[in-house]
């Protein structure tokens, strides 16, 4: 069965990076045209599609947050990762990762989410 | 990016259809697929994909629920409504990178 589940630091400092780790089983990320995306949502509003990366290595992300994102993988594809530099309040929010089963499908699968607050 | 408008809440009894809709400021269609899914979200939890390509039940989704539209114009409508799905409801297009979602919609009964 198709698991996600995310991890962080939970709470860290305005201007620090924030790094976040999506852990999966039940599919593999190099079955072609398999996607992971992150998707955030601070508390009690919608949510907002990050970034994410294909079977292929391929990398996308949201132009409002661009220049500050990083998504990669681990070389055995059982891991998706994003990194946020510089982050701000405005970055507090549940971040979910999530399964597209193929390019502009659905989301088909989403992790727990795990809560990250920034505050000094 | 394209832009998803809901309402932001629908009162309804048990028993009666709830009709949510999502309208977008482009056209999501392409090559005879709308781009446009629901989700589910309870407090506290994830997501959960209900409806995809506007009008396609996922996988253990009930009957209860459909979806329909095309182009700009879109509708999620649960008939009946159970005490169970008190919710928010997200509409998603996939059609435009980046992928974008509406405000949601929150379901509650009278």
């Amino acid at each position: 069965q198709v698991t996600l589940k995310e991890s962080g630091p939970g709470m860290l400092q305005p201007s620090k990076t924030l790094s976040l780790t999506c852990s999966f089983s039940g599919f593999s990320l190099s079955t072609s045209g398999m996607v992971v995306s992150w998707i955030r949502q601070p508390s009690g509003k919608s949510l907002e599609w990050l970034a994410a990366i294909d079977w292929d290595g391929d990398k996308y992300y949201n132009p409002s947050l661009k220049s500050r994102l990083t998504v990669s993988k681990n070389t055995s594809n059982t891991q998706v990762f994003l990194k946020i530099t510089s982050v701000d309040i405005a970055d507090t929010a549940t971040y979910y990762c999530a399964r597209r089963p193929d390019y502009s499908a659905h989301f088909d699968y989403w992790g727990q989410g795990v809560m990250v607050t920034v505050s000094s | 990016d394209i832009v998803l408008t809901q309402s932001p809440a629908l009162a309804v009894s048990l028993g009666q259809r709830a009709t949510i809709s999502c309208k977008t400021n482009q056209n999501v269609d392409y090559y005879g697929n709308s781009y446009m899914h629901w989700y589910q979200q309870k407090p506290g939890q994830q997501p959960k994909l209900l409806i995809y390509l506007a009008s396609n039940l996922a996988s253990g989704i009930p009957a209860r629920f459909s979806g329909r539209g095309s182009g700009t114009d879109f509708t999620l409508t649960i008939d009946p409504v159970e005490a169970d799905d008190t919710a928010t409801y997200y509409c998603q297009q996939s059609r435009n990178l980046p992928d974008t979602f509406g405000a949601g919609t929150k379901l509650e009964l009278k």
